[in-house]
């Protein structure tokens, strides 16, 4: 059974770093593009962070760009985000998703919040 | 930027009556690089339509989509009471590229 399962979440002040992460399994991370979608509380879904197999290629979000980073370890099937400069509006539960191979995801976590707070 | 607008924002509607929501494109989509999804309170979203009009592995063909160019449409021909949910279209741009997705409609039981 293909699944992503996400971990390093919590409460994190404003101008903090954290880094979320994403361990696959049940197919071959290193093949497809991975990509982050957060959703604010009772908003809407909004896609952050992408990469791809080799992880030579990195796309971001505009509100993002500079902040995050997106990376993996496909020897553990593994991806990372790793949020600096964390603001008050980057609170929200960030999905790690699979790419579906039509620019659209097939396979989501079950989510992770980040809470950035004073 | 493409933005998606979905309408109407929410639709209340009964068990076994028809759905049909729509999501519309500030310019010109690529129809094999539009999506749908469901999301149910507390859970992730969920994978249903993709390419337009092509159902996700284990999809019931009750949902279906339609469309092109600007205007796309997602039909539930007769809903089950799991399909009340938060429905969202999302679309891939190539150039510069980005994924954007519709703010969602919310389907209601009535």
């Amino acid at each position: 059974e293909v699944s992503l399962v996400e971990s390093g979440g919590g409460l994190v002040q404003p101008g903090g770093s954290l880094r979320i992460s994403c361990v696959a399994s049940g197919f071959p991370l290193r093949i497809d593009w991975m990509h982050w979608v957060r959703q604010a509380p009772g908003k809407g879904l909004v896609w952050v962070s992408s990469i791809n197999g080799y992880g030579s290629n990195t796309r971001y979000v505009d509100s993002v760009k500079g902040r995050f980073t997106i990376s993996r370890d496909n020897a553990e099937d593994t991806v990372h985000l790793e949020m600096n400069s964390l603001r008050a509006e980057d609170t929200a539960v960030y999905y790690c998703v699979k790419d579906g191979g039509f620019g659209n995801f097939d396979v989501w976590g079950q989510g992770i919040l980040v809470t950035v707070s004073s | 930027e493409t933005v998606l607008t979905q309408s109407p924002g929410t639709l209340s509607l009964s068990p076994g009556e028809r759905a049909t929501l729509s999501c519309r494109a500030s310019q010109s989509v690529t129809s094999s690089l539009l999506a749908w999804y469901q999301q149910k309170p507390g859970q992730a979203p969920r994978l249903l339509i993709y390419g337009a009009s092509r159902r996700a592995i284990g999809i019931p063909d009750r949902f279906s989509g339609s469309g092109s160019g600007t205007d796309f449409t997602l039909t539930i021909s007769r809903l089950e009471p799991e399909d009340f949910a938060v429905y969202y279209c999302q679309q891939y741009v190539r150039s510069p590229p980005a994924y954007t997705f519709g703010q969602g409609t919310k389907l209601e039981i009535k």
